[in-house]
């Protein structure tokens, strides 16, 4: 099956800083990659919606300056957590969907756990 | 809008029970598509079934059976002769267009 790998898998770091995950998908191109956040003991929540080439549709609540996300080509989208406060703590989720093949489908990647102390 | 609910939060069986785990959704979209996933305590989501919304044919895969009945807008998930492998938190999730609702989860817990 498809592939999508996401980087780091952890990172701790201190109030105030930036932090910047990477997804990749690694053996398909894909046109869409979808941002979710997941704290502890709850869902999935989308966050937002990147398209190669352009920029990320946002979902209600979600502050777009404060999570800056690039989708700079057909296998690479990156979330940046700008000036990180402990409240950002959370795992967050990358998916990735083909341009051909069953509709609808995401390949999700493993997660990054991010801790701000 | 699009909605999940996963009514049972947490489900605790022994070993070599059956178990059904619930989910019921609300679209006004003729389209969509519903899926399970399983997610260990590793966080990685694992992908269990794709169904589309003109096909509520059941399935079975191994241990595993999903009963898809749009009268009721439900997409049930039974595990049959739970194994303790089978401790995840399971997702129901319905997408529309591409996007993505997921349900609140259900904690299965399968005890020796």
């Amino acid at each position: 099956g498809a592939v999508v790998s996401q980087h780091p898998s952890w990172v701790i770091c201190k109030s105030g800083t930036s932090v910047k995950i990477e997804c990749r998908s690694l053996d398909f191109q894909a046109t869409t990659m979808f941002w979710y956040r997941q704290f502890p003991k709850q869902s999935l929540m989308l966050m937002a919606t990147s398209n190669e080439g352009s920029k990320a549709t946002y979902e209600q609540g979600v502050e777009k300056d404060k999570f800056l996300i690039n989708h700079a080509s057909l296998t690479l989208s990156t979330l940046t957590v700008t000036s990180a406060h402990p409240e950002d703590s959370s795992f967050y989720i990358c998916s990735a969907s083909p341009p051909e093949g069953k509709a609808d489908t995401q390949y999700f990647g493993p997660g990054t756990r991010l801790t701000v102390l | 809008a699009q909605k999940v609910t996963q009514a049972q939060t947490e489900i605790s069986v022994v070993e070599k029970e059956d178990v059904t785990l619930d989910c019921v959704y609300e679209t006004r979209d003729t389209t969509y598509y519903l899926f399970w996933y399983k997610q260990p305590p590793s966080g990685e989501l694992v992908f269990l079934i794709r169904r589309n919304s003109f096909d509520e044919q059941n399935e079975i895969s191994g241990r595993y059976s999903w009963n898809f009945q749009k009268s009721t807008s439900s997409f049930n998930f039974t595990i049959t002769a739970s194994q303790v492998v089978d401790s995840a938190v399971y997702f129901c999730a319905l997408s529309v267009r591409g996007k993505s609702t997921f349900g609140d989860g259900t904690t299965l817990t399968v005890k020796p």
